[in-house]
C-alpha cells in the first residue's frame, strides 16, 4: 500500500520561501507522476503541478505559480520536494502530494501552511 | 486553460435518496484516444480528497458502485444511486486533458 507524508514548516513569513517534503512509502517511485494540490482555507482545491519521475524529470506548473513554484524529486529518499517563492498571504492553504497525474488514488494527508509575519 | 463548472453549489440529500452532481467544462475532454479525461474526487471533512471516478465512468478500486459517472466531451454527471450519511462533503471534478489541470468549484452534499 502506497502512503504518503507531506512534511515541513507550517508557518513562513510573507516573501520567504515556502518548502515542503513528501515522503513515499510502500511503493515504487519509478516511472510514476508525483501531484501537488493545494486547498486555501474555505476555498476550493487548485492543481500547483506535477513531476514526472522518468528520463529528465519533467514538470509542469500552475501559470499562476510557474515563475515562484518549483517540484523536484529524490529517488534515493523517496522524496518529492515543492518550494515556492516569495510567498503571500494567498498561499497559506492546505498542502497535498499525491502519486500520479490524473485518477489519483493516493493521497498525503495534507500539511496546513500559513504564510504571517 | 480549461474551465470546469460544477451545478448545483450545494445539494441537500435525503439518505436512501439519488443525487446527481453535474459538471461542465469549457472544452471537450474527449481525446482521440476515445477517453474522457475527467476525473470526480469527494473530500471529506477532515480527510484528504479520495478518488471516486477517473476517465469519465471508470469507478476507483474500493468505491462503492452506487457511485457512477457519466457523459462525455464537455457535460458529465457523477450520480449516487442511494444516498447514505457517509457520503456527505465537497465534490469535485477535475479534467486531466490539458495543462494546467482544473478543479471545479465543488459541490457541497449534505444530509437534509
Amino acid at each position: 500500500q502506497v502512503q504518503l507524508q507531506e512534511s515541513g514548516p507550517r508557518l513562513v513569513k510573507p516573501s520567504g520561501t515556502l518548502s515542503l517534503t513528501c515522503t513515499v512509502s510502500g511503493g515504487s517511485m519509478r516511472s510514476a507522476y508525483w501531484t501537488w494540490i493545494r486547498q486555501p482555507p474555505g476555498k476550493g482545491l487548485e492543481w500547483v503541478g506535477y513531476i514526472l519521475n522518468s528520463g529528465g524529470g519533467s514538470t509542469n506548473y500552475s501559470p499562476s505559480l510557474k515563475s515562484r513554484v518549483t517540484i523536484s524529486i529524490d529517488t534515493s529518499r523517496n522524496q518529492v520536494s515543492l518550494t515556492l517563492t516569495a510567498v503571500t498571504a494567498a498561499d497559506t492553504a492546505v498542502y497535498y502530494c499525491a502519486r500520479g497525474r490524473d485518477g489519483l488514488l493516493y493521497w498525503g494527508q495534507g500539511i496546513l501552511v500559513t504564510v504571517s509575519s | 486553460e480549461i474551465v470546469m463548472t460544477q451545478s448545483p453549489l450545494s445539494l441537500p440529500v435525503t439518505p436512501g435518496e439519488p443525487a446527481s452532481i453535474s459538471c461542465r467544462s469549457s472544452q471537450s475532454l474527449l481525446h482521440s484516444n476515445g477517453d474522457n479525461y475527467l476525473d470526480w474526487y469527494l473530500h471529506k471533512p477532515g480527510q484528504s480528497p479520495q478518488l471516486l471516478i477517473s476517465l469519465g465512468s471508470n469507478r476507483a478500486s474500493g468505491v462503492p458502485d452506487r457511485f457512477s459517472g457519466s457523459g462525455s466531451g464537455t457535460d458529465f454527471t457523477l450520480k449516487i444511486s442511494r444516498v447514505e450519511a457517509d457520503d456527505v462533503g465537497v465534490y469535485y471534478c477535475m479534467q486531466t486533458l490539458q495543462v494546467p489541470l482544473t478543479f471545479g468549484g465543488g459541490t457541497k452534499v449534505e444530509i437534509k
